[in-house]
């Protein structure tokens, strides 16, 4: 079984600081995807940022980049110039193409963004 | 972009009613799943559907079924609700078709609260 880790309930950050959020994992699988999901005060799941297990290369959306550490299991979200809007619940998720594409959540690190 | 929709988006019911939550993916995408999220938690997965055929069940009660349908578009039926059952109901899709790496996309949500 995979599990997902966040071990950051809550953190804050002043406005266009930069923050970093952590997130590790176990599994056994070879070939898997990781995902950030953001969801704000209105609930809504958005998908911030993925990272294909078999590409070394970090991935990066705008402010947004990953530090994916294959070995160590872990896969981390930076939050760059952080934003008054970025302020949410941002959950780490894993899953894997014997999973059926089933997602496995974190428990959630929830974002305070302070002006 | 067409994203995911869900209805309705709130819901409330008494106990032992029924509810039943419809889904309708991102065109051309072949997988439908049910996530259940209840008050500070992170989202659990239901069920899902490959091509209009059951593919995966999670934490799905017995009281909870769901279809999918010639449309492509998913029903997620509960009866005799229980107080417990109240939570953000998410219905996500995804492709195996494309390049999206396995990412799924998530609607809205419906919420439902049973009183």
């Amino acid at each position: 079984a995979q599990t997902v880790t966040q071990s950051q309930p809550e953190m804050s950050v002043q406005e266009a600081e930069t923050v970093t959020l952590s997130c590790t994992y176990d599994t056994s699988e070879n070939n898997y995807y990781l995902f950030w999901y953001k969801q704000p005060p209105s609930r809504q799941m958005i998908l911030v940022i993925r990272q294909e297990a078999y590409k070394q290369q970090n991935a990066t959306e705008n402010r947004f980049s990953v530090n994916f550490q294959k070995a160590a299991k872990s896969f981390s979200l930076k939050i760059s110039d952080s934003q008054l809007g970025d302020t949410a619940m941002y959950f780490c998720a894993f899953t894997h193409n014997n999973a059926g594409n089933m997602l496995t959540f974190g428990g959630g690190t929830r974002l305070m963004v302070k002006p | 972009a067409a994203g995911v929709i869900q209805s309705p988006r709130h819901l409330i019911k008494e106990k032992r009613e029924t509810a039943t939550l419809k889904c309708y993916p991102i065109p051309r995408h072949d997988t439908v799943y049910w996530y259940q999220q209840g008050p500070g938690q992170d989202p659990q997965f239901l069920i899902s559907f490959y091509e209009k055929m059951q593919s995966d069940k999670g934490s799905i009660p017995d009281r909870f079924s769901a279809q999918q349908f010639s449309d492509y578009h998913s029903e997620l039926n509960m009866s005799s609700l229980e107080l417990g059952d109240s939570a953000l109901y998410f219905c996500a899709s995804s492709s195996t078709g494309d390049n999206s790496g396995n990412t799924i996309y998530f609607g809205e949500g419906s919420w439902l609260t049973v009183v």
